[in-house]
């Protein structure tokens, strides 16, 4: 069945760094692949998304390529700022399936200045 | 915006209380879900509904029923609750006849304490 695995956390990063989260997935058909943040005390919110192969979705200065031959979505930014501290959570939906979301486990990040 | 609601941000309950959360979307958004999330477990759904009066089971159903009178509120009921539905809950909502593409929105979720 699908499936989506993410890096597990949790990460600490100064402020300034480099971010990368990996996320693979496993999936029966041609799945859309989404980036959810979540700040503490909040629910999930759409941070990007990608809906077919070699797209890459942007927003916030995150960035994530769907990766079709790697079967990965893979989220990074450049220079991660202290507002950036979130759980970020990979997940994908395709029609096969009814269109139900599936998340990964959720990456805790902090930056610290 | 779409917005969705959920009645309470946080909720302390005893073990064997019957517990009603509700949640509200505001755009006509025929698609909703309930899913709980637990460190180290991510979101796991529990109900899902595609239109008034229809419910399907999602993955962890067991304990938990689901009630949907009108299109724009589903609630989650708890018959009997007990302290390992102790968890935060999230409420969601997706466009009509939505594809793959869609994406979800979520309410600010109901931390439930079962004491």
């Amino acid at each position: 069945g699908d499936s989506v695995t993410q890096m597990e956390g949790p990460v600490t990063l100064s402020e300034e760094a480099f971010l990368t989260i990996n996320c693979t997935y496993t999936a029966t058909g041609y799945p859309s692949l989404f980036w959810y943040v979540q700040y503490p005390g909040e629910g999930l919110q759409l941070l990007l998304k990608a809906t077919k192969a070699d797209d890459k979705g942007s927003n916030k200065g995150f960035e994530a390529t769907y990766r079709k031959e790697t079967t990965s979505f893979h989220l990074e930014k450049g220079s991660v700022q202290v507002s950036d501290s979130a759980v970020y959570f990979c997940a994908l939906s395709e029609p096969n399936t009814g269109n139900q979301f599936y998340f990964g486990t959720g990456t805790s990040l902090t930056v610290i200045p | 915006d779409v917005k969705v609601t959920q009645s309470s941000r946080y909720l302390v309950k005893r073990t064997g209380e019957k517990v009603f959360l509700e949640c509200v979307q505001d755009m006509d958004h025929e698609n909703m879900f309930w899913y709980r999330q637990d460190p180290g477990l991510g979101l796991r759904l529990i109900y899902f509904s595609y239109d008034v009066k229809m419910k399907e089971k999602g993955d962890i159903p067991e304990g938990y029923s689901v009630s949907r009178e009108k299109k724009e509120r589903f609630s989650l009921i708890l018959e009997s609750a007990s302290t390992n539905q102790t968890s935060m809950y999230l409420c969601a909502s997706r466009p009509s006849g939505g594809t793959s593409t869609d994406t979800q929105y979520f309410g600010p979720g109901t931390r439930l304490t079962v004491l």
